[in-house]
């Protein structure tokens, strides 16, 4: 199985911050990841796909980048709206994998 | 509107046995792949398994966790998507997510992703 780790696992920020989060696979998945975002009792989110498409009505401050093995979510400038728990998931092998998710907390 | 609906969650025993249904509209449900997901309180997203379309043969993957207990499958014709768990275990306590796949085809390659999700429906297995 495909194992992704991401980090950091917990990151602290402040409205306007450029945040970045780190998403890393055990084997190489080309660019078959994607991002989502989740808030507490709401269902995910997709945010990106094929590593570095925006979804349709995501905001561009939200990007990504990477291929292979490590991937890179963004968020240009940080809104309230933000805070929240993101998650990769990549879908190159057969089984689908998340990654354990980074929560973004107020600072 | 595209809509995903879970339902059929509850309480069983350990061991137990029962059948969570997802009902799509607003898009042409047999032209998808379609998933389920699943979350543990207070953990992480787990991808649970998928079905993919008639044209593909209806054939399915589920995760190592899961496989040999639970079933996906689907009706087209009622625009349903459902997920089989036989001999529940409590780590199998979680809301249960049905998600839609689309995929983008570029240099001849299909890039899947999960655009629309259910708002979940919690199974709880204890004694």
């Amino acid at each position: 199985d495909i194992q992704l780790t991401q980090s950091p696992s917990f990151l602290s920020a402040s409205v306007g911050d450029r945040v970045t989060i780190t998403c890393r696979a055990s084997q190489g998945i080309s660019s078959y990841l994607a991002w989502y975002q989740q808030k507490p009792g709401k269902a995910p989110k997709l945010l990106i796909y094929a590593a570095s498409t925006l979804q349709s009505g995501v905001p561009s401050r939200f990007s990504g980048s990477g291929s292979g093995t490590e991937f890179t979510l963004t968020i240009s400038s940080l809104q309230p709206e933000d805070f929240a728990t993101y998650y990769c998931q990549q879908l190159n092998s057969y089984q689908f994998t998340f990654g354990p998710g980074t929560k973004v907390d107020i600072k | 509107e595209v809509q995903l609906v879970e339902s059929g969650g509850g309480l069983v025993q350990p061991g137990g046995s029962l059948r969570l249904s997802c009902a799509a509209s607003g898009f042409t449900f047999s032209d998808h792949y379609m998933d389920w997901v699943r979350q543990a309180p207070g953990k992480g997203l787990e991808w649970v398994g998928r079905t993919r379309n008639k044209a593909n043969s209806y054939t399915t993957e589920y995760a190592a966790s899961v496989k040999g207990r639970f079933t996906i499958s689907r009706d087209d014709s009622k625009n349903s998507l459902y997920l089989q768990m036989n001999s529940l275990k409590t780590e199998d306590t979680a809301v249960y997510y049905c998600a839609r796949e689309e995929w983008l085809l570029t240099n001849y390659y299909y890039y899947y992703y999960m655009d629309v999700w259910g708002k979940g429906t919690t199974v709880t297995v204890s004694s």
